[in-house]
């Protein structure tokens, strides 16, 4: 089975903390995501990232940076949070052609 | 218009029913369609895929794609309480694209 693992579950930090989340997977995936998934909108994809050193912006990346240093990393930086930050962050990985894309937890995070 | 669209509902049945849950999109290319199930807090699962056109079953589900119409379905059998969940339809053209997903129905299975 695929294994995507957040660092966190629930996170509460303070307006303009750099704020790091964390995501690990266990298959080998090339590629990695980053969304953020409120109410009523649904997922929105943060960044992503294809291959080791590599990303992508998606659709809301202004906030957040991303690093993938090794494969099965891929971390989410909040440079200054803020309170509209406050949201279900979500990690996946996927492989292959089909781009299934498997999740993990989520981090359900609160800036106050 | 979004690129792809679903009811958010919530739909509610009593156990035992047999749900309809829909997608609509507007990119015909579009090959790879998927189910995810997404429990309250928790990351959504990827439930089952099809390519292309045509059904595709597992147990109590099927999936359903309908490329002429742009329009794919999730069927559930037999539904139950532990069925409750939200539903993603998730969609792309394959060759490492990125997926497109709807934004989720709720299902509320009453026993």
């Amino acid at each position: 089975d695929v294994k995507v693992t957040q660092s966190s579950r629930y996170l509460v930090k303070r307006t303009g903390e750099k704020v790091f989340l964390e995501c690990v997977q266990d298959m080998d995936h090339e590629n990695m995501f980053w969304y953020r998934q409120d109410p009523g909108l649904g997922l929105r994809l943060i960044y992503f990232s294809y291959d080791v050193k590599m990303k992508e912006k998606g659709d809301i990346p202004e906030g957040y940076s991303v690093s993938r240093e090794k494969k099965e990393r891929f971390s989410l930086i909040l440079e200054s949070a803020s309170t509209n930050q406050t949201s279900m962050y979500l990690c996946a990985s996927s492989s292959g052609l089909a781009g299934l894309q498997y999740f993990g937890a989520g981090t359900r995070l609160s800036v106050l | 218009q979004k690129e792809v669209e679903q009811d958010p509902g919530p739909l509610s049945v009593p156990e035992g029913a047999i749900v309809s849950l829909n997608c609509t999109y507007s990119n015909s290319a579009f090959q790879y369609f998927m189910w995810y199930r997404q429990y309250s807090r928790k990351g959504p699962e990827l439930l089952m895929y099809t390519y292309s056109s045509g059904n595709k079953e597992d147990g109590r589900f099927t999936a359903q794609v309908d490329k002429s119409s742009k329009y794919i379905s999730l069927f559930i059998r037999d539904s139950q309480p532990s069925d409750s969940a939200t539903y993603l339809c998730a969609m792309n053209s394959g060759g490492y694209q990125k997926v497109t997903f709807g934004t989720g129905t709720k299902l509320q299975v009453i026993p």
